[in-house]
């Protein structure tokens, strides 16, 4: 079955201690994304990547890294989180960065 | 002007009704556009790829007009499972990726 999968599903942390959420596609998709989604403020793109070791910033990056070392494969990593990380974080996939994105089904992260 | 627009509702329709909801865009170059649907805390769904001449799908009708800049989804013979946010969905022109309307939630009504 063609999916994203991301792990885990609910995570809830403190302050400062660095977490990573995992994304792994299994469609041979070029291009991967990540959300985050906040009541009122929709989807933003944190990081993309389009290809292997090819990764840039979204619109709101500060704060995340990611990595791509694999074309399956793409992290989330908070290296030193914040209660203003608190959100729903949603991972994405897709041929390329206009063609339409599946989505994996979520992280919801507390950062207490 | 907002990348993407759309009104954010609720709509609350009676199950049966046609409803129909609106998005607009900012950018003139954008060349791809989709509706999504959200359940809620759910991941967002792709629905519909719009095309420049329109396209149908069952109950689901989504129309591009370039000239206004807007792409509409049309929803006939609602039901009560239609009840979820539609995300109006653009590229990014001069970027990769798309830009994701924060949603229009729809409530169908018995």
């Amino acid at each position: 079955e063609a999916q994203v999968t991301q792990n885990p599903r609910y995570l809830i942390t403190v302050t400062g201690k660095k977490l990573t959420v995992t994304c792994s596609q299994n469609m041979n998709h070029e291009y991967m994304s990540w959300y985050r989604q906040d009541p009122g403020l929709g989807l933003r793109q944190i990081y993309y990547s389009m290809n292997v070791e090819v990764t840039d910033k979204g619109d709101v990056p500060e704060g995340y890294k990611v990595s791509r070392k694999e074309k399956r494969n793409f992290p989330l990593i908070l290296e030193s989180p914040s209660p203003n990380q608190t959100s729903l974080y949603f991972c994405a996939s897709s041929l390329s960065g206009s063609s339409p994105l599946h989505f994996g089904n979520g992280t919801r992260l507390t950062v207490t | 002007r907002k990348e993407v627009e759309q009104d954010p509702g609720p709509f609350n329709v009676p199950e049966g009704a046609t409803v129909a909801f609106n998005c607009t865009y900012s950018n003139s170059a954008s060349q791809s556009f989709f509706w999504y649907r959200q359940d809620c805390r759910k991941e967002p769904k792709l629905l519909m790829s719009v095309y420049s001449s329109g396209n149908e799908d069952g109950r689901f009708t989504a129309q591009l007009n370039r000239a206004s800049q807007y792409i509409s989804l049309l929803i006939r013979d609602s039901k009560l499972s239609d009840s979820a946010t539609y995300l109006c969905v653009v590229n990014r022109v001069g970027a990769d990726g798309l830009t994701f309307g924060k949603g229009t939630h729809l409530i169908i009504q018995p």
